[in-house]
């Protein structure tokens, strides 16, 4: 059964840092994974998807890795502002048609 | 660009009463999902439709719960006789393609059971 953790679960950075979210899942057999962005009370915004076969995902200051074979992937933002704040979810899609969501990294951008 | 919408933005019942959430997935889908949040918790998968019928559903899924694509571009959603506990966010998805591809979300219906 897939499993899809995210570490840490809250974070505080001041502004202008970089800063990495971690997400693993446990069943290497993925199809894609997506990142997403929540603010508090909201819907669901897509940031990046990165499907099996592809190595890294880039969007303005968002960059997306995977790696497949040990169930990782990092959601990397650069020189991080306070608009930046909100809470950055991984979601995994292994083909039983349905995505798995982490629990989501709590992310406060200090100005 | 299309997107997925959801009616109503924000539903508040009275518990035992039936309530019926709307999604209008993008057009060319043939794929179609609800989901669902409880406040401060994950994201949870609820079932997926494909050709009129039931894909998969969870264990959250029980006799209360039914879908629907009455018309042909809406796809619903219904809770016959709510629960406190049914309180959460609810969202649909759409996609092109069951196996291996990307569901677009909409924008949520808060559900409030009173």
């Amino acid at each position: 059964k897939q499993e899809v953790t995210q570490i840490p679960a809250a974070l505080s950075v001041p502004e202008g840092e970089n800063l990495v979210l971690n997400c693993s899942f446990t069943d290497s057999a993925i199809y894609n994974l997506q990142w997403f962005r929540q603010d508090p009370g909201k819907g669901l915004t897509s940031l990046l998807l990165i499907q099996s076969s592809q190595r890294e995902q880039t969007s303005g200051r968002l960059n997306a890795s995977l790696d497949k074979s040990s169930g990782r992937s990092t959601l990397y933002i650069a020189a991080s502002q306070p608009g930046d704040s909100a809470t950055y979810l991984c979601a995994v899609y292994s083909g039983t048609y349905k995505y798995i969501f982490g629990t989501g990294t709590r992310l406060k951008v200090l100005a | 660009e299309p997107e997925v919408t959801q009616t109503p933005s924000h539903q508040v019942t009275q518990m035992g009463q039936e309530v019926i959430l709307r999604c209008v997935p993008i057009s060319n889908h043939l794929y179609f999902y609800w989901y669902r949040q409880i406040l401060g918790q994950k994201v949870e998968f609820l079932v997926s439709f494909y050709n009129n019928e039931i894909s998969e559903k969870s264990e959250i899924f029980d006799d209360q719960f039914s879908v629907e694509r009455p018309d042909g571009s809406n796809f619903t959603l219904k809770i016959r006789s709510t629960k406190l506990e049914d309180s959460a966010m609810y969202f649909c998805a759409s996609g092109t393609s069951g196996r291996s591809g990307e569901q677009f979300f909409g924008p949520g219906t808060r559900l409030t059971v009173l």
